[in-house]
């Protein structure tokens, strides 16, 4: 089935600095992804839509300038958080649209867990 | 907008215990509507989906039914496992036009006890 592959499962990180999170389709091509953040014990918080070759679409109060979003091909997209702080500890997941509407219609990546110190 | 409410856990049971979440949802027209899954540390596992009225989803022993005079898609197990722990999402998305954004209730947490 589609897999996406994201990684690092896990990062510590230092206040100031920045971190990448990638979202691979391992065997499909993603002309759609989302990145979500998720609260401890809450729910999913879509974040931004990205199309591949276009900027993303970001949800209103997410801040762009600090959550870059990058989808250059149809295969790779990437969260960087820029100077991250400790307020920006969350999981981040990543999910796919799957083209054409399959019977799952949409496959997630496993999560990055960020903690910043 | 779109919403998706879900019954609030923490819900503990059993094993072989039969297992209810209620979900209800507002949309226009005939959304399409997903239960996922979350183990501890995870991503979020699809569990079942319908996309149109009376469609009954079902994987695992779960089962959710598509109702749409009570805007309903509550998930249903009638002996549930150890194994089945996980937090458990409801989920919808609209129906036509270019909107493929799920909109997801909170989430509900279920301990299955041995």
């Amino acid at each position: 089935g589609a897999v996406v592959s994201q990684h690092p499962s896990r990062v510590i990180c230092k206040s100031g600095t920045s971190v990448k999170i990638e979202c691979r389709s391992l065997d499909f091509q993603a002309t759609t992804m989302f990145w979500y953040r998720q609260f401890p014990k809450q729910s999913l918080m879509l974040m931004a839509t990205s199309n591949e070759g276009s900027k993303a679409t970001y949800e209103q109060g997410v801040e762009k300038d600090k959550f870059l979003i990058n989808h250059a091909s149809l295969t790779l997209s990437t969260l960087t958080v820029a100077s991250a702080h400790p307020e920006d500890s969350s999981f981040y997941i990543c999910s796919a649209r799957l083209e054409p509407a399959t019977k799952d219609g949409y496959t997630f990546g496993s999560g990055t867990r960020l903690t910043v110190v | 907008g779109d919403s998706v409410t879900q019954m609030e856990g923490p819900v503990t049971l059993s094993e072989e215990a039969f297992l209810t979440i209620n979900c209800t949802y507002t949309a226009t027209g005939y959304p399409s509507l997903f239960w996922y899954v979350q183990y501890p540390g995870e991503g979020l596992q699809l569990l079942l989906k319908a996309t149109k009225a009376d469609d009954k989803g079902s994987n695992k022993g779960f089962e959710a039914t598509y109702r749409k005079e009570t805007t309903s898609f509550h998930l249903e197990k009638g002996s549930v496992q150890v194994s089945d722990s996980a937090v458990y999402f409801c989920a919808l998305r609209p129906s036509g036009g270019s909107n493929y954004k799920l909109t997801f209730g909170k989430g509900t947490l279920l301990t299955v006890n041995p």
